[in-house]
């Protein structure tokens, strides 16, 4: 079956400018997981959904960032006046629940910003 | 604070041999601990996990050993194979409190034919 897409697969974007990454979980999956991969940081989690439940959004690193779920499927992360060290490939992944242990990851989006 | 202590950063094997990935963590709360496999361009992919109530678990080729005490686990790949090069990240989370994964920070695997 089809897994988590995300798109655009790059995205290139000038300091300053707002930006929106999208993810397509795996159909039925309750849980919504956003995280960031870059060379300084890692792999470090974002923000979670769970169904309609209020997200967790503690590992956001600014207000410049948000999220949100339509319908309980796609979601759209949002990066307001982007800065350079915002530069790095953004993971989503989806899973049955969050008591459903494995989480399953789409390819990134891979933004750039100069 | 690294929650998640990952090594080596990077790890050269002979085809055949065993590799071994090691990880330390010190939120004592973790109750899940997922190995991932990933190839440039690509996502994360689930290899592994276990849970802190066993000390092996065993798949195939892929092992975790978990020692709770010293709140370590490791990941070891026997009859390593050139199609196993990849970056491996050890992870760890609450499952009650959104499974929210802390990653290492990533081993680089390259396995020799």
């Amino acid at each position: 079956g089809a897994g988590v897409s995300q798109s655009p697969s790059n995205k290139v974007t000038e300091k300053g400018k707002d930006v929106e990454l999208r993810c397509d979980p795996i159909s039925g999956h309750t849980a919504l997981y956003w995280y960031r991969q870059s060379l300084g940081q890692g792999l470090e989690f974002l923000i979670y959904f769970q169904g309609n439940s209020a997200p967790d959004k503690s590992g956001l690193p600014s207000d410049r960032f948000s999220a949100e779920r339509t319908g309980g499927s796609v979601s759209t992360l949002t990066i307001q006046r982007t800065q350079q060290e915002d530069s790095a490939v953004y993971l989503c992944a989806s899973s049955l629940g969050i008591m459903y242990n494995e989480q399953f990851f789409g390819p990134g989006t891979r933004l750039t910003v100069l | 604070q690294q929650q998640v202590k990952q090594s080596p950063q990077s790890l050269i094997v002979q085809k055949g041999g065993i590799s071994i990935i090691n990880c330390a963590y010190e939120n004592t709360a973790f109750d899940y601990f997922p190995w991932y496999q990933q190839f440039p361009g690509k996502g994360p992919a689930l290899l592994i996990a276990i849970r802190p109530d066993v000390s092996e678990k065993k798949e195939g080729r892929f092992t975790i050993s978990f020692n709770k005490s010293a709140k370590q686990f490791s990941l070891h790949i026997m009859d390593s194979q050139p199609g196993d090069s990849a970056t491996y990240f050890c992870a760890a989370s609450i499952l009650e409190y959104g499974n929210k994964l802390v990653f290492g920070a990533g081993t680089i695997l390259r396995v020799k034919s």
